[in-house]
């Protein structure tokens, strides 16, 4: 079946350092891949997102690789500021298996100064 | 621009009771849904509505739940009797087409909390 596994958090890094968040996936078939973040207060908003092999994703200084052969799909960015500081959700669709999303477990990323 | 609202944003209620969230999706959106996140969980589909009836559900959506979009803006998640182990977060989302790439635009959550 489909299955998202996601790093876990909390995640805590002072401003400017790189970020790495670890997302796997397992999957049925051709599944599109998602980078969603929750802000405090506010809805899951879509952070980028790749829907083949090979396609990188990117969004306010932040990407991510659709890795077929590692069934990856890390975030990362290079500079990390505070107003980064969010819950990140890695999320998988596959319209073979249904309109779902297929969610991990969010990782919660904090950015002091 | 425009965005997927959900009321209320938290919501307590005694095991048993009836408790309806309301979700206003994005008004050109055809396709909406409904997710929950028990806390410490992954967020886990629990609906999708097309066309005014549901398209798919998953093994949580039992008996106790309903989903209703009673007029042309709003729909609706309706839990019959509340059990504690409802407590969740629950997502509503919306999207245009229900193609694997297509986005889904999710809401702000309701908390809901049952004693």
């Amino acid at each position: 079946g489909n299955s998202v596994t996601q790093m876990e958090g909390p995640v805590t890094l002072s401003e400017e350092a790189f970020l790495t968040i670890n997302c796997t996936y397992t999957a049925t078939g051709y599944p599109s891949l998602f980078w969603y973040v929750q802000y405090p207060g506010e809805g899951l908003q879509l952070l980028l997102k790749a829907t083949k092999a090979d396609d990188k994703g990117s969004n306010k200084g932040f990407e991510a690789t659709y890795r077929k052969e590692t069934t990856s799909f890390h975030l990362e960015k290079g500079s990390v500021q505070v107003s980064d500081s969010a819950v990140y959700f890695c999320a998988l669709s596959d319209l073979n298996t249904g309109n779902q999303f297929y969610f991990g477990t969010g990782t919660s990323l904090t950015v002091i100064p | 621009e425009p965005e997927v609202t959900q009321t209320p944003s938290h919501q307590v209620t005694q095991m048993g009771q009836e408790v309806i969230l309301r979700c206003v999706p994005i008004s050109n959106h055809l396709y909406f849904y409904w997710y929950r996140q028990i806390l410490g969980q992954k967020v886990e589909f629990l609906v999708s509505f097309y066309n005014n009836e549901i398209s798919e559900k998953s093994e949580i959506f039992d008996d106790q739940f309903s989903v209703e979009r009673p007029d042309g803006s709003n729909f609706t998640l309706k839990i019959r009797s509340t059990k504690l182990e409802d407590s969740a977060m629950y997502f509503c989302a919306s999207s245009e087409r229900d193609r694997g790439e297509e986005t889904q635009y999710f809401g702000p959550g309701t908390r809901l909390l049952v004693l």
